[in-house]
């Protein structure tokens, strides 16, 4: 059974600070790792992917990868109140289904 | 920006009937899937679809759902005979072979 596992939060940061959002992963043949954003009421949307260890920076966004501690992170640099969503953390095999967890809660307060 | 369309954005049937949900993929992409989400639940994997057939499917896609893709540009989630539990947000999704996964609006359907 794959499994993913983040805090559910909710996690609240003031508006301009950091918010870092953890998730650890059962499947070791994971290869691609994916984070989406979902607004209520709203689909989820792609907003990282990082396949190889180490960090990946897209504008205020930073995910980070340890495949041997099988745990993806993501960090929200200067968080906006825009920010406010759940964060779903999705490892994934290519060409299988994704495997979200129940997701990680923020609100970002101004 | 290309991205997924998806019809209706609401269904409303009655617990018995049939519904077909429909899904246009990004033009160049060649998996498809459809998700689920309950109210105030995850988001969970029903079906993917590659080069005609069904891929990969999940203990919840039974009977009484199906796949199809009738022609180059839409795909389809038919449930032959919805139950109240069959109420959820239905997400279609496609990807190129990096797997990035694109979601759709969703439709609602709500079985009454």
């Amino acid at each position: 059974q794959k499994e993913v596992e983040q805090n559910s939060g909710p996690l609240s940061v003031p508006e301009g600070a950091i918010a870092s959002l953890n998730c650890t992963y059962s499947d070791r043949g994971s290869q691609s790792f994916f984070w989406y954003r979902q607004y209520s009421g709203k689909s989820p949307e792609l907003i990282m992917s990082i396949y190889s260890n180490g960090d990946k920076e897209d504008g205020r966004f930073t995910a980070q990868l340890n495949k041997a501690s099988q745990y993806v992170s993501l960090l929200i640099r200067d968080s906006q109140p825009s920010d406010s969503a759940t964060y779903l953390c999705a490892p994934n095999q290519a060409g299988t289904a994704l495997i979200f967890g129940k997701g990680t809660t923020l609100s970002v307060s101004s | 920006e290309p991205e997924v369309t998806q019809t209706p954005s609401h269904q409303v049937t009655q617990m018995g009937q049939e519904v077909i949900l429909r899904c246009v993929p990004i033009s160049n992409h060649l998996y498809f899937y459809w998700y689920r989400q309950i109210l105030g639940q995850k988001v969970e994997f029903l079906v993917s679809f590659y080069n005609n057939e069904i891929s990969e499917k999940s203990e919840i896609f039974d009977d009484q759902f199906s796949v199809e893709r009738p022609d180059g540009s839409n795909f389809t989630l038919k449930i032959r005979s919805t139950k109240l539990e069959d109420s959820a947000m239905y997400f279609c999704a496609s990807s190129d072979h990096r797997n990035e996964q694109f979601f759709g609006p969703g439709t609602r359907l709500t079985v009454l």
